[in-house]
């Protein structure tokens, strides 16, 4: 079973700036299997970027996804205020059957 | 639009049952793999279990399997998972949620499920 580590736990950062996450896999993933998610409390989870890179419907261009192999990337251009929230990043593997793994998530704070 | 309503959850004793439903509308039903992602209190997200589009194929998380059933009704556009021998751990917030691959690009609002004596 394919493992996912994100970091940092927690990123606090002002308006304006950059937020860089990271996820980790404890083995290759394909690019087309790796997802990321972003969960505000009280709302449910949004697909942001799927494929490593390719942004979902609506996602503005601030929000873009990068990486191969066993390390990948979840950049925020220029953070708004309503980018605080959890984000996860999740893969699909085989082990032996089709399964689907989430990192635990880092938690970005705009202040 | 898309839309996925849950229904089902509730307060169940350690070791019962219950049974989670999923009404899907406004897509092409039978074209997706759907599936149970769920949300522990104070926990990360988890897949519970997926579906294949024509139902041949259901997978399970290590956690679940062998107590959980999932399964779908395309007449009713609906989705539905059978929970057994329920456990303190299986506490959770569960979303219904549809796969256009390998992600998840809709999820329902969720449905909460506490098993508790």
């Amino acid at each position: 079973e394919i493992v996912l580590t994100q970091s940092p736990v927690t990123l606090s950062l002002s308006p304006g700036e950059r937020a860089t996450l990271s996820c980790r896999a404890s083995q290759s993933v394909s690019n087309a299997f790796l997802a990321w998610y972003q969960h505000k409390p009280g709302q449910v989870p949004r697909l942001l970027i799927s494929a490593t890179s390719t942004r979902a419907t609506a996602i503005p261009a601030r929000f873009s996804g990068s990486g191969s192999g066993t390390d990948f990337t979840l950049t925020i251009s220029s953070l708004e205020p309503e980018d605080s929230a959890l984000y996860y990043c999740q893969q699909y593997g085989y082990s032996p059957s089709p399964m689907y793994t989430f990192g635990q998530g880092s938690k970005v704070e705009v202040k | 639009e898309v839309q996925l309503v849950e229904s089902g959850g509730g307060l169940v004793k350690p070791g019962g049952s219950l049974r989670l439903s999923c009404e899907a509308s406004g897509f092409s039903f039978f074209n997706y793999v759907l599936a149970w992602v769920r949300q522990a209190p104070g926990k990360g997200l988890e897949w519970v279990s997926s579906i294949s589009s024509s139902s041949a194929s259901t997978y399970y998380a290590d956690s679940v399997r062998g107590r959980f059933t999932i399964s779908r009704d395309t007449a009713k556009k609906s989705l539905f998972l059978q929970m057994n021998s329920l456990r303190a751990e299986d506490t959770a917030v569960y979303y219904c949620v549809r796969s256009p691959g390998w992600s998840f690009d809709y999820w329902g609002q969720g449905t909460l499920v506490t098993v508790s004596s």
